[in-house]
């Protein structure tokens, strides 16, 4: 699977939308973009995924550049509760473990 | 609540000793996943299972076992336990298994600590 880059910080304003950037320039094209965030040391939970196009679902939305290589997570309107390590994993279809990295530790701010 | 159903929450226990930890997937989920997070070494995939049969293997130790039985729940088997065992061990449940890019559903965890 390719490997994933994630600043390992950031924070936000309660309210405002939060943009988590996730680059994976080495993706291919078999592989899928996945979003999990764990909460304190609560279950990984399930975000969103896609593969090129933009999803977008209840939780967040997730663009993906033209040529697959960044990605951006967005929380539209940040909680306190949206405080979280949140993890941008590229998986391929034929591999059917999730490769944690660090991923970024999101603080929203009141 | 992802659904997938994890025992004990916590387990206090000596080195030397075993352990199992069971996992109870989703409502027609036929795959499980043991994830083990140590405070060093992340979150890492430990072994899958497919509707009873292993399917792939990550860093598992030989101490370290798993199956998956017919009801579809599954334990993992810790022995001759050591300090650095100490971990959050996750299970994640998915409908599919090796070929798929099916979304996997985390468990709540346990928390094992080895004294």
């Amino acid at each position: 699977d390719a490997k994933t880059t994630q600043p390992p910080s950031m924070d936000c304003a309660e309210g405002r939308a939060a943009n988590l950037p996730c680059n994976h320039s080495t993706i291919s094209g078999n592989e899928y973009v996945y979003w999990y965030r764990q909460i304190h040391s609560q279950g990984p939970q399930y975000i969103i995924h896609g593969l090129k196009n933009n999803e977008t679902n209840e939780m967040a939305s997730l663009i993906i550049t033209e040529d697959r290589k960044s990605s951006t997570l967005i929380l539209p309107h940040a909680t306190l509760r949206d405080t979280a390590v949140y993890y941008c994993i590229v998986r391929a279809g034929a591999n059917s473990k999730l490769t944690f990295g660090k991923g970024i530790t999101l603080s929203v701010r009141p | 609540d992802s659904g997938v159903t994890q025992t004990p929450k916590h387990l206090i226990t000596a080195t030397g000793q075993r352990v199992t930890l069971r996992c109870s997937p989703r409502s027609g989920d036929l795959s499980v996943y043991w994830y083990q997070q140590s405070l060093d070494q992340g979150l890492q995939f430990l072994i899958q299972y497919y509707n009873g049969e292993e399917r792939a293997k990550g860093n598992i130790l030989e101490r370290f076992s798993a199956q998956q039985f017919p009801d579809l729940h599954s334990e993992l088997n810790l022995s001759s336990l050591e300090l650095g065992d100490s971990a959050l061990y996750f299970c994640a449940s998915g409908r599919a298994g090796l070929g798929s890019t099916d979304t996997q559903y985390f468990g709540p965890g346990t928390r094992l600590t080895v004294l």
